[in-house]
C-alpha cells in the first residue's frame, strides 16, 4: 500500500533563507507525487507534481522538488523564503496499487520569521 | 471564475440534525472527492467519485453519503450529526483519477 511521511511537523526559517520540507514515500508502483500548499483559512493549491517525467520538478512561487527513487524521497525546496510562504504544506502520493486514490502526508507547517 | 465552489462556507448546527454541503465544479472534470480536515490539519479522504465508480473510505460512518445529481456536482449529506463531525470539509475535483486535484474553499462545520 502506498504511504507518505512528512518528516517535520513544523519548519521555521528566516525570510531570505532556504526552505527544505522533507517527504518520503512508499509505493510498489510508479507513483505520482504532489505538493500542495494551504494558506490559513483557505483551500489547498497545487504547487507542483511529478508523474514520471523529469525528476526535478519546478512549481509555482519559486518552489521545486526532486524525485529520488533510490531514497524514496520527494523533498520540497525554495532558495529564499518569503513571508507569504508561511502556510501548511502537504506531500501526496498516488499509484495504481491504491486505485490512484491520493494519500496525504500529515502536513508541515512552515513558519517564516522577518 | 470559481473553479470549485462549496456552499455554505460556515455551518453551525445542533447534534442530531441532518445537513448537506454542496459542491460544484466548472472545470469539466470526471472525478470528484470529499475530504475532512481535523483541527490538527490532518486531511482524510472520505469519498472518491467519478461517472462509473464510488470509492468509499471504509472508516467513514454510513451517516455520511455523497450524492451526485450530475457530473459537475457532488454533494455531501450527513445524517444525525455528532460532535466529532465538527471539522472543515473540502471538495476537490480532478481531470483524471490520477491527476492533480483542484480544491474548493472549504466548509467549516460546527456541531453544538
Amino acid at each position: 500500500a502506498q504511504s507518505v511521511t512528512q518528516l517535520d511537523s513544523h519548519v521555521s526559517v528566516s525570510e531570505g533563507t532556504p526552505v527544505l520540507l522533507r517527504c518520503n514515500y512508499s509505493s510498489s508502483y510508479s507513483p505520482s507525487l504532489f505538493w500542495y500548499v494551504q494558506h490559513p483559512n483557505k483551500g489547498l493549491q497545487l504547487l507542483l507534481k511529478y508523474t514520471s517525467a523529469a525528476t526535478l520538478v519546478k512549481g509555482i512561487n519559486g518552489f521545486e522538488a526532486e524525485f529520488k527513487k533510490s531514497e524514496t524521497s520527494f523533498h520540497l525546496t525554495k532558495p529564499s523564503a518569503h513571508m507569504s510562504d508561511a502556510a501548511e504544506y502537504f506531500c501526496v502520493v498516488s499509484d495504481r496499487g491504491g486505485s490512484y486514490i491520493p494519500t496525504f502526508g500529515r502536513g508541515t507547517s512552515l513558519i517564516v520569521h522577518p | 471564475d470559481t473553479a470549485v465552489s462549496q456552499t455554505p462556507k460556515y455551518l453551525v448546527t445542533q447534534m442530531g440534525n441532518d445537513k448537506s454541503i454542496k459542491c460544484e465544479q466548472n472545470l469539466g472534470h470526471d472525478t470528484m472527492y470529499w475530504y475532512k480536515q481535523d483541527s490538527k490539519k490532518f486531511l482524510k479522504i472520505m469519498f472518491s467519485y467519478n461517472n462509473k465508480e464510488l470509492i468509499i473510505n471504509e472508516t467513514v460512518p454510513n451517516r455520511f453519503s455523497p450524492k451526485s445529481p450530475d457530473k459537475a456536482h457532488l454533494n455531501l449529506h450527513i445524517n444525525s450529526l455528532e460532535l466529532g463531525d465538527s471539522a472543515v470539509y473540502f471538495c476537490a475535483s480532478s481531470p483524471l483519477s490520477r491527476g492533480e486535484q483542484f480544491f474548493g474553499p472549504g466548509t467549516r462545520l460546527t456541531v453544538l
